[in-house]
């Protein structure tokens, strides 16, 4: 039983580039959640979904950052046109429902950095 | 807004000591609490959940409480090893909060041999 699975778990982008972040739920989990870990900084929310819908996106910057979770598939994070700013280490959760009974699984992360 | 504050933020002990690591919240209408493991550019390990309606929860030579009234929870870990060295992570999800954890900063715990 595979946990949260996130790839890459590096990738360097060059500013103006497309990063884009995959993140493949533990099975039988439909609830997966984004956040963001700058350096020397806590681990911040960006987005809830769940399968073709976006529940909770009050964390995303406004700009140049989306997320999706199609129906097959893993959930993709993708940050347009990336600035030094973005480098940080990106992190997936997911749970088997909304209420979070069971608590939160989080995956390796993925660790961007833009030069 | 829900604040969660942990202290200390380093703490480096000698092998075999029993020790405390304090998480404090400002919004006491938590929905759970679950403390976590971060080591060194690795992702996270939960240790423990703890639901709103529980004082403690154990699991090996952990020991977590949660006093809700006050806003503190507390991770005791007994009979500390080198292999516990890492960076520990308090979240709490707040009722009003939607699903989302709202993190603590983390205390980086180093064991000695």
């Amino acid at each position: 039983n595979a946990g949260v699975m996130q790839n890459p778990r590096h990738l360097v982008r060059r500013r103006g580039q497309e990063a884009r972040l995959r993140c493949s739920p533990m099975k039988g989990h439909s609830h997966v959640y984004w956040y963001r870990q700058l350096p020397e900084e806590g681990l911040k929310f960006m987005v809830y979904l769940q399968k073709e819908n976006i529940i909770d996106e009050s964390g995303m910057p406004k700009e140049r950052f989306s997320a999706e979770f199609p129906k097959e598939g893993p959930s993709i994070l993708r940050i347009q046109q990336v600035v030094r700013g973005d480098s940080a280490a990106y992190f997936c959760a997911s749970s088997p429902a909304r209420t979070g009974d069971y608590g939160y699984t989080f995956g390796s992360g993925t660790r961007l950095t833009v030069v | 807004k829900q604040e969660v504050t942990q202290i200390p933020a380093a703490l480096s002990v000698p092998e075999g000591e029993n020790l405390v690591l304090n998480c404090s919240f400002t919004d006491s209408a938590i929905y759970n609490l679950q403390w976590f493991r971060q080591d060194p550019g690795k992702g996270l390990t939960s240790l423990l959940l703890i639901q709103s309606s529980q004082r403690e929860q154990t699991s090996g030579r952990l020991n977590a409480s949660l006093d809700k009234s006050s806003g503190r929870s507390t991770l005791y870990i007994a009979a500390s090893q080198p292999g516990d060295s890492a960076t520990y992570l308090c979240a709490v999800r707040v009722e009003t909060s939607g699903s989302r954890l709202t993190f603590g900063e983390g205390t980086q715990l180093t064991v000695n041999p």
